[in-house]
């Protein structure tokens, strides 16, 4: 997990606040993923950014919006959540994002939504 | 589609002895196939990964896995396990053919609880 950071690490926030990820990676990879992990079910993966530009969105709610402004940084922002989107979200990165290239996690931001 | 799939949600095994972490997986093309190891509180560690070549593929930390395509299976072995081998370990297929733009998908995941 060295070479992508993220913060913050933890995170508690109520229904209307608006707050921001970031994640940075360290690595000169040019694709970065969001991933949302919830107790007991697979990783699902929310957004994909390659080369700055975003090419998948998992049919996410509007609520999370993603933001890539270069290749080494990737925020989620995130407004009006619901309790049920209290998860570990994990950001990685890789050399692209159609290669067999693996991926490089982050630690996560644990979220909780009060 | 794609989809993967950990049999068991847990698995013990006494220090020292072999250890196997189950995977099937079902892709419509040619299978890239990847194990990662995730410890309390920290993200996902690349272990090891099958792309073309060899069935058995020799990864981090002494793990290797088996790629059997009539099974479907890529499991995650290492001869002797160690208490520090307990995590979480998640398999994880895309499609590698040409075109694809398909994602990795996780299964998942499964406890590994190595007992001294």
């Amino acid at each position: 997990e060295t070479g992508v950071t993220q913060t913050p690490r933890h995170l508690v926030m109520g229904m209307t606040n608006k707050k921001s990820l970031k994640c940075e990676q360290h690595l000169g990879h040019n694709a970065m993923y969001w991933y949302k992990q919830s107790a007991k079910k697979p990783l699902e993966l929310m957004f994909v950014y390659n080369f700055k530009e975003q090419t998948e969105n998992n049919s996410v709610p509007s609520r999370f919006s993603p933001e890539c402004p270069n290749s080494s940084h990737l925020f989620l922002h995130l407004h009006t959540l619901q309790p049920e989107d209290s998860a570990l979200y994990l950001c990685a990165s890789s050399w692209d994002s159609s290669s067999y290239n693996e991926q490089f996690f982050g630690p996560g931001t644990r979220l909780t939504v009060l | 589609a794609q989809s993967v799939a950990q049999p068991e949600d847990q698995v013990n095994v006494a220090e020292g002895n072999p250890l196997t972490v189950k995977c099937t997986y079902s892709v419509s093309g040619n299978p890239y196939l990847f194990w990662y190891v995730q410890y309390p509180n920290r993200g996902l560690q690349f272990l090891l990964k099958y792309i073309t070549g060899d069935n058995l593929v020799k990864g981090s930390y002494g793990f290797e896995a088996e790629f059997n395509k009539s099974q479907t299976s890529f499991h995650l072995k290492k001869p002797s396990a160690l208490v520090s081998d307990s995590a979480l370990y998640f398999c994880a297929v895309r499609d590698g053919t040409s075109g694809s733009a398909r994602q990795l998908t996780f299964g998942s995941g499964t406890q590994l609880t190595v007992l001294p």
